[in-house]
């Protein structure tokens, strides 16, 4: 149980332009969902928390207009980036919390390149 | 914001026991320690948690000092599979609350 998936696992895109990433949880309802970004040899870097239905909340330093965050159903987040530059290039990984609140899911990852 | 510190880097021989230490003496009465590791280019994956007592599960066990400024990550029979980038986080068990992760252990199990 607890399985969270992303699509796509990798994508490559031109500067300028938009991408989408989705994440879901399996079998599982996600109240909350959260977004991170990894750098190559560095640590997860929380980007922002989503709970259904509500606005997400960004950290510090994370441009909301910039890391669009939508999680319109409790088995779905979306994280699109926009307008995207090669400095955006990295790891995105997002994680669930169920009911019970007491563990995150982490899914796969999607690794974006930006040219 | 990681209020962990963790050794950067362990070699461990296949097959014998890997013990992880992480210290975290700011720890509040209402967080739990909580181990995630991650593989090369996955996704983190949970291991195990506990507040005060000792825990053990499938995976591993924690063992979580009197003061619980303190915890080691226990690996009873490591594996190649089991080289990875370990991270002990804290944070209290409540709904939405986030992780933060700090820069964790690279343990490299050694043929």
């Amino acid at each position: 149980g607890a399985v969270v998936s992303q699509h796509p696992s990798w994508v490559i895109c031109k500067s300028g332009t938009s991408v989408k990433i989705e994440c879901r949880s399996l079998d599982f309802q996600a109240t909350t969902m959260f977004w991170y970004r990894q750098f190559p040899k560095q640590s997860l870097m929380l980007m922002a928390t989503s709970n259904e239905g509500s606005k997400a909340t960004y950290e510090q330093g994370v441009e909301k207009d910039k890391f669009l965050i939508n999680h319109a159903s409790l088995t779905l987040s979306t994280l699109t980036v926009t307008s995207a530059h090669p400095e955006d290039s990295s790891f995105y990984i997002c994680s669930a919390t169920g009911e019970r609140a007491d563990t995150q899911y982490f899914g796969p990852g999607t690794r974006l390149t930006v040219l | 914001d990681a209020k962990t510190t963790q050794p950067t880097s362990m070699d461990c021989a296949e097959g014998r026991a890997a013990n992880l230490p992480c210290n975290h003496s700011t720890i509040s009465g209402n967080e739990y320690v909580y181990w995630y590791r991650q593989i090369h280019s996955q996704g983190p994956q949970y291991i195990i948690h506990g507040l005060k007592n000792n825990e053990t599960n499938e995976m591993a066990s924690l063992i979580i000092t009197e003061d619980r400024k303190s915890s080691t990550l226990i690996l009873p029979h490591a594996t190649l599979r089991d080289t990875a980038v370990y991270y002990c986080i804290v944070r209290p068990s409540n709904t939405g609350n986030q992780f933060y992760f700090g820069t964790g252990t690279s343990l490299t199990v050694i043929p």
